[in-house]
């Protein structure tokens, strides 16, 4: 079945630090990918999202590109600051309609 | 446009009862998917519900079971409920004929098992 791999954490960062959240994933065919973010006590939010392969999601200075060819939707951010601090989810959907598998999911700490 | 609401938000029972969650999407939105989320399995789909149908359905015992509404509010039960239930239950409501269906979340329910 599908699945979904994501860096396990927490990420503690500085404030203005570059971050990379890798994702990897196991899918038949050619999945939707997306990234949601999930701050303390609130439900989720869509952060970006790729529907085909070297599609490239952006959302509030982050970054993601849909690589088919390495199975890879990883997340960056040039500069993050401290309202950057949640978990973050990688996830995927596939034939299955608006079934998502999610990543287990990686907590980024910023640090002023 | 109001978010995906759900009810209630938090709620404590005992092993053994039973317990519905309520799930209201965003106006114009058909479809209706579940999740339940812990800190061991993390995020796992419960099932999808769309025109009053159930569509697909995730690996969780016969106890969990939902019903969708012709206004598309949907709710989930949980029988017999057991200590490995406690967790936050999600709902997220999408158009469901897109592509890469944007899913909106909910608050979610923070079920206590005790």
């Amino acid at each position: 079945g599908d699945s979904v791999t994501q860096m396990e954490g927490p990420v503690t960062l500085s404030e203005e630090a570059f971050l990379t959240i890798n994702c990897t994933y196991t899918a038949t065919g050619y999945p939707s990918l997306f990234w949601y973010v999930q701050y303390p006590g609130e439900g989720l939010q869509l952060l970006l999202k790729a529907t085909k392969a070297d599609d490239k999601g952006s959302n509030k200075g982050f970054e993601a590109t849909y690589r088919k060819e390495t199975t890879s939707f990883h997340l960056e951010k040039g500069s993050v600051q401290v309202s950057d601090s949640a978990v973050y989810f990688c996830a995927l959907s596939g034939y299955a309609g608006n079934m998502l598998t999610f990543g287990g999911g990686t907590r980024l700490m910023v640090k002023p | 446009k109001a978010g995906v609401t759900q009810t209630p938000r938090y709620l404590i029972k005992t092993r053994g009862q039973q317990v519905t969650l309520s799930c209201s999407p965003i106006s114009g939105h058909r479809s209706v998917s579940w999740y339940q989320q812990t800190p061991g399995q993390g995020l796992q789909f419960l099932f999808e519900y769309f025109s009053e149908t159930q569509r697909n359905k995730g690996n969780f015992p016969g106890r969990f079971s939902g019903r969708q509404f012709s206004n598309s509010r949907s709710e989930m039960n949980v029988s017999t409920l057991e200590l490995g239930d406690s967790a936050l239950y999600l709902c997220a409501s999408s158009h469901r004929d897109r592509v890469a269906n944007e899913q909106f979340f909910g608050p979610g329910t923070r079920l206590t098992v005790l």
